[in-house]
């Protein structure tokens, strides 16, 4: 079965670039979907389709995908920011979520 | 839009639970219904998927054989009928909606309904 590999943990200093890394066997190949959760709520969509960015949701958040590695990119990191990323992708019809990562602004 | 799951609790190994999730704000036939759950602590867990008309279903190997996802277009409801549960099965399940499309995202999650698998 297909699988997703996140750091766990990444920090970043408030207003710098945080970048969260998903990696896959050729996962440049495949479209990718970044969600976030913050404690005791449910996912949000931010990132879709490797490239794309859901209505509302500001430009600081951008991503790329090529090769084994797609990343999410959180320019100018706001307190606000502070949640658990995951990384999605399909596979022979079945979802499969990366295990996350808890991304730090200190 | 809104999802409002429902049916989850406390339910004893071996046994069976049937969750619920109602759907309002948007056109309930054209969006697939997903579940995915989330045991505590942990991460993400995608569980199944069915299509707008209900005609193509996809499971986790993990609850292959004892779940079961249906959906009422009448009713906008999405259900998701569980079997043989086991202790790892404790966790909260989310309904979750996603265009008709090739590997689409997951474009608004309910809040999930709790369900605790102990004897």
């Amino acid at each position: 079965s297909y699988e997703l590999i996140q750091p766990p943990s990444v920090s970043v200093a408030l207003g710098q670039t945080a970048r969260i890394t998903c990696e896959g066997n050729n996962i440049g190949k495949k479209d990718v979907h970044w969600y976030q959760q913050k404690p005791g709520q449910a996912p949000e969509l931010v990132m879709y389709r490797n490239t794309n960015r859901p209505s509302g949701m500001p430009e600081r958040f951008s991503a790329s995908n090529s090769g084994n590695t797609a990343t999410l990119t959180i320019s100018r990191a706001q307190a606000g920011d502070e949640a658990d990323y995951y990384c999605q992708v399909w596979d022979s019809n079945t979802g499969v979520f990366g295990g996350g990562t808890d991304l730090t602004v200190l | 839009v809104q999802l409002l799951e429902s049916g989850g609790g406390l339910v004893q190994p071996g046994g069976s639970l049937r969750l619920s999730c109602v759907a309002s704000g948007f056109t309930f036939s054209n969006d697939a219904i997903n579940w995915v759950r989330q045991a505590p602590g942990k991460g993400l867990e995608w569980v199944s998927v069915i299509g707008g008309s209900g005609a193509s279903t996809f499971y986790a190997d993990s609850v292959k054989g004892r779940f079961t996802i249906s959906r009422d277009n009448w009713k906008n409801t999405a259900l998701l009928h569980m079997k043989s549960l086991r202790a790892e099965d404790t966790a909260v399940y989310y309904c979750a909606r996603a265009p008709t499309t090739v590997t689409p995202p997951i474009v608004y999650w309910g809040q999930g309904t709790l369900v605790i698998v102990s004897s």
